[in-house]
């Protein structure tokens, strides 16, 4: 079956541009995470859905990252105003139970 | 703050040899523990879960935890060249939440 995809796969953004930054998990997992990874680092994490409940964004870098995931499937992250430190790969996992399966991630450079 | 703790490596073993790699956690609420490897320009893909002290064996792998040294490892034995990866260890603690808290991975070299 189909895993979790991300789309799109680079971005390369203007420092100051909004980008949106989308997830579509596996069929019928109802958990989802977004992670942020860093070159050379592990994944870190930014924020979890149950269904369309965000029930946790405690990893949300500043007010100017936002994720949504209105009808409990697909999400989006959406980062405003870019700035450079905001380059990195961002992970999306969706879950059943324990196991959290990644998807490829979105490689994000801001110039 | 929570913390993983491993080694950055690179850790080289030649083929066929055993593999060690090894991480610390500061949360003694952690329950659950995971090995994820992630090869270079990829995204992490689950190795082996472990919920209990002791050992789980899984093929060429083995993962060990011991919750009272807040330490797990992950053993690869017969090394081989397609095993080179990163290796992150990470850690959930079922009652804070649902996220996985990271090592920053340790980088294994299997030389042919």
């Amino acid at each position: 079956g189909a895993g979790v995809s991300q789309s799109p796969r680079y971005k390369v953004a203007k420092r100051g541009q909004d980008v949106a930054l989308r997830c579509d998990p596996i069929s019928g997992h109802v958990s989802l995470f977004w992670y942020q990874q860093a070159l050379g680092q592990g994944p870190e994490f930014l924020t979890y859905f149950q269904n369309e409940a965000q029930l946790d964004k405690s990893g949300l870098p500043s007010d100017r990252f936002f994720a949504e995931r209105p009808e409990g499937s697909v999400s989006t992250l959406k980062i405003q105003r870019t700035q450079q430190e905001d380059s990195a790969v961002y992970l999306c996992a969706s879950s059943w139970q324990e196991t959290q399966y990644f998807g490829p991630g979105t490689r994000l450079l801001v110039l | 703050q929570k913390e993983v703790e491993q080694n950055s490596g690179p850790l080289s073993v030649p083929e066929g040899a055993i593999a060690s790699l090894n991480c610390t956690y500061s949360d003694r609420g952690s329950q659950s523990f995971f090995w994820y490897r992630q090869y270079s320009g990829k995204s992490p893909e689950l190795i082996m879960s472990i919920y209990s002290n002791g050992d789980k064996e899984d093929g060429r792998f083995t993962a060990q935890l011991n919750k009272a040294s807040q330490y797990v490892s992950l053993l690869i034995r017969d090394s081989q060249p397609s095993d080179s990866a990163t290796y992150l260890c990470a850690v959930k603690d079922d009652n804070a939440g649902n996220m996985l808290t990271f090592g920053g991975g340790t980088r294994l070299m299997v030389k042919p």
